[in-house]
């Protein structure tokens, strides 16, 4: 089946450095990949998604380019801020036999930002 | 603009007792789904439909109920709470295939 592998945390940085959550999969389709975002006491937001090979996703700074040959979806951002505090989850859909109506999971990433 | 609206945000159940998670979304959103979120596990399918009147189970279905009479509700019913339902749950909708999946801001359950 379907499952997402994303690196464990907790990951915690200083302000203004580079930030890398490593994420791969194994889809048994040609899956959509997407990065969420968790504030705390919040419910999750979509972040950046990618619907085919090479494709990156970008939003807010971060970003995330589909590698099919490494089944990876890496999310980066070039100067992180406190207000990027959050977890992050790694997912995707597999849109093959019409499955578009469920998200398999990574376990998260709990980034916390320091001044 | 609501988008997909749970209540309650949240609640304390007794083991045994019985509830209804409510989810609505005004996007007329064929695709509808319940998540559970437990610590160190992401999140987990627990029951979806694809249309009114159109459930199916996910990966952890076990003492949960659904039903969708309604394009725009997909209830989620606790037959018989358990601690092991303490979670935080959210519900989420889409249009279809590969559109955005859209989640409400959660709900948190404790069983005691």
């Amino acid at each position: 089946g379907d499952s997402v592998t994303q690196m464990e945390g907790p990951v915690t940085l200083s302000e203004e450095a580079f930030l890398t959550i490593n994420c791969t999969y194994t889809a048994t389709g040609y899956p959509s990949l997407f990065w969420y975002v968790q504030y705390p006491g919040e419910g999750l937001q979509l972040l950046l998604k990618a619907t085919k090979a090479d494709d990156k996703g970008s939003n807010k700074g971060f970003e995330a380019t589909y590698r099919k040959e490494t089944t990876s979806f890496h999310l980066e951002k070039g100067s992180v801020q406190v207000s990027d505090s959050a977890v992050y989850f790694c997912a995707l859909s597999d849109g093959s036999g019409g499955s578009n109506y469920k998200l398999t999971f990574g376990k998260g990433t709990l980034l916390t930002v320091n001044p | 603009n609501a988008g997909v609206t749970q209540t309650p945000k949240f609640q304390v159940l007794k083991t045994g007792q019985s509830m209804t998670l409510q989810c609505a979304q005004d996007m007329n959103h064929e695709y509808m789904s319940w998540y559970r979120q437990d610590p160190g596990m992401g999140l987990r399918l627990i029951h979806y439909s694809v249309g009114a009147g159109i459930t199916d189970q996910g990966e952890v279905p076990n003492g949960y109920n659904v039903s969708r009479s309604t394009t725009e509700d997909f209830p989620l019913r606790l037959l018989s709470a358990a601690p092991s339902q303490t979670s935080v749950y959210f519900c989420a909708s889409n249009k279809g295939a590969g559109n955005t999946i859209y989640f409400g801001e959660g709900s948190w359950l404790t069983v005691v």
